[in-house]
């Protein structure tokens, strides 16, 4: 297996909104809704923003929302903030047991 | 509250075994809903499961390590460990345990992370 596809970057201004997008395909992204999503500060341990492709953990802001379209899981995040600056990760179960992570895409808030 | 604590060797050789610990406290490691698995991240790049073990000893690897990689599990010690063998500076990483919540496969606690360097 290939890992997802993700953009290596994105950027947003303060209060605008941007989406990060994860293509897989038929056999993990569009074919199961078990994609997580991690935010990454640097020298920090991933969170976990979003699971089972759009529900958030308790203590993560609604601004982060999850949503998949055929092969391709996205996160929107909202109302932009500078904190939200960081590396953001897809993640897919893969069939046979297997996960399978994205290249991460980093999110700039100029 | 629940913390997990990676522990090893601060840096090991080319074609040695790395082994690695992870410690869980605050939570029972025999729960039935999760698994414990490890992930790794190579410096400036992105991340990788490398595989989780459920309490009774049910293991998933990732295709590209299947054959170089051991996970157990003590629960009597409440604590679950890596080895990777034939090592290589390809594996040169930070290695983090994590929680696995075992039939919607994502990770909702996480170590700080090791990093291991492999250099002779």
């Amino acid at each position: 297996q290939s890992a997802l596809t993700q953009p290596a970057s994105v950027s947003g201004s303060p209060g605008q909104s941007i989406t990060i997008s994860c293509t897989g395909t038929s056999s993990d992204v569009g074919s199961y809704d078990l994609v997580s999503w991690y935010q990454q500060h640097p020298g920090k341990a991933p969170k976990l923003m979003i699971h089972e492709g759009s529900k958030r953990p308790s203590g993560v802001s609604d601004r982060f929302s999850g949503s998949k379209s055929g092969n391709t899981a996205s996160l929107t995040i909202s109302v932009l903030h500078t904190e939200d600056e960081a590396d953001y990760y897809c993640c897919s179960y893969a069939a046979n047991n297997i996960l399978m992570f994205g290249g991460g895409t980093k999110l700039t808030v100029l | 509250q629940l913390q997990l604590q990676e522990s090893g060797p601060g840096l090991v050789k080319p074609s040695e075994t790395l082994s690695l610990t992870c410690i869980v406290s605050g939570d029972s490691i025999s729960s039935s809903s999760y698994y414990w698995g490890w992930i790794r991240q190579p410096p400036g790049k992105g991340l990788e499961w490398i595989g989780s073990i459920y309490y009774r000893g049910d293991t998933h690897y990732t295709p590209s390590l299947k054959s170089r990689v051991t996970i157990s599990v003590d629960t009597s010690k409440n604590q679950f460990s890596l080895k990777l063998n034939f090592l290589t500076a390809a594996d040169t990483a930070v290695y983090y345990c994590a929680r696995h919540y075992g039939n919607y496969w994502y990770f909702d606690l996480w170590g700080r992370g090791a990093l291991v360097p492999v250099s002779s």
